[in-house]
């Protein structure tokens, strides 16, 4: 069965800085390409950034809102996923999922965290 | 950014009704669209990828249609745990982006 526990979450001021971790297990995790999907408290889902698999390069992509501030890392010899939140903005308050991403000639997003909430005020 | 829109935002249906949801791209995203049901304080579940594929083990009412810019998931026959909000969600480009969801209620 496929297992993602993120952690790390918090209360954080602005300005400052936080990182997420996401256990996983249940599948091979080296050959995974995942992603970071938040959401703020009451409204919709933001894609904020994904990581290939070392295989293919482990290339990273962001959402031009966190371009800059956030790294996705991520450590295949623990099974682990990070999110590394700098510059935090009041903005960035939401809960933080991490993702499996099924790709092929569709991608999408297949299994979830059950998320870790980040809280940024001053 | 290809921005993604959803309609109605919120509805209300009674059980065993028929609800139908959109999504209208942007831009063209020929048919790299997915559909994701979530319910309060859970995480999204994939329903639908590729805009007409249904996901293993999701019930057969639900169904999705479109191609290019306009988008539809329909439920055919609406069940109690069915209520929930639907996110459509783009992955033509690399950064992807989700409707802002639309919230299914009980009439």
């Amino acid at each position: 069965e496929v297992q993602l526990v993120e952690s790390g979450g918090g209360f954080v001021k602005p300005g400052g800085s936080l990182r997420l971790s996401c256990a996983a297990s249940g599948f091979s995790f080296n050959n995974a390409w995942m992603n970071w999907v938040r959401q703020a408290p009451g409204k919709g889902l933001e894609w904020v950034g994904r990581i290939a698999s070392e295989a293919d390069g482990g290339t990273t992509d962001y959402a031009a809102h966190v371009k800059g501030r956030f790294t996705v890392s991520r450590d295949d010899s623990k099974n682990t996923l990070f999110l590394q939140m700098n510059s935090l903005k009041v903005e960035d308050t939401a809960v933080y999922y991490c993702s499996v991403q099924t790709y092929g000639y569709f991608d999408w997003l297949d299994h979830w965290g059950q998320g870790a909430l980040v809280t940024v005020s001053s | 950014d290809i921005q993604m829109t959803q309609s109605p935002s919120a509805l209300s249906a009674s059980v065993g009704g028929r609800v139908t949801i959109t999504c209208r791209a942007s831009q063209d995203i020929n048919n790299y669209l997915n559909w994701y049901q979530q319910q309060p304080g859970k995480a999204p579940r994939l329903l639908i990828y590729g805009a007409i594929n249904l996901q293993t083990g999701v019930p057969s009412r639900f169904s999705g249609s479109g191609s290019g810019t306009d988008f539809t998931l329909t439920i055919s026959s609406l069940q109690r745990e069915d209520f929930a909000t639907y996110y459509c969600q783009q992955s033509y480009i690399t950064s992807w982006t989700f409707g802002q969801g639309t919230k299914v209620e009980i009439k």
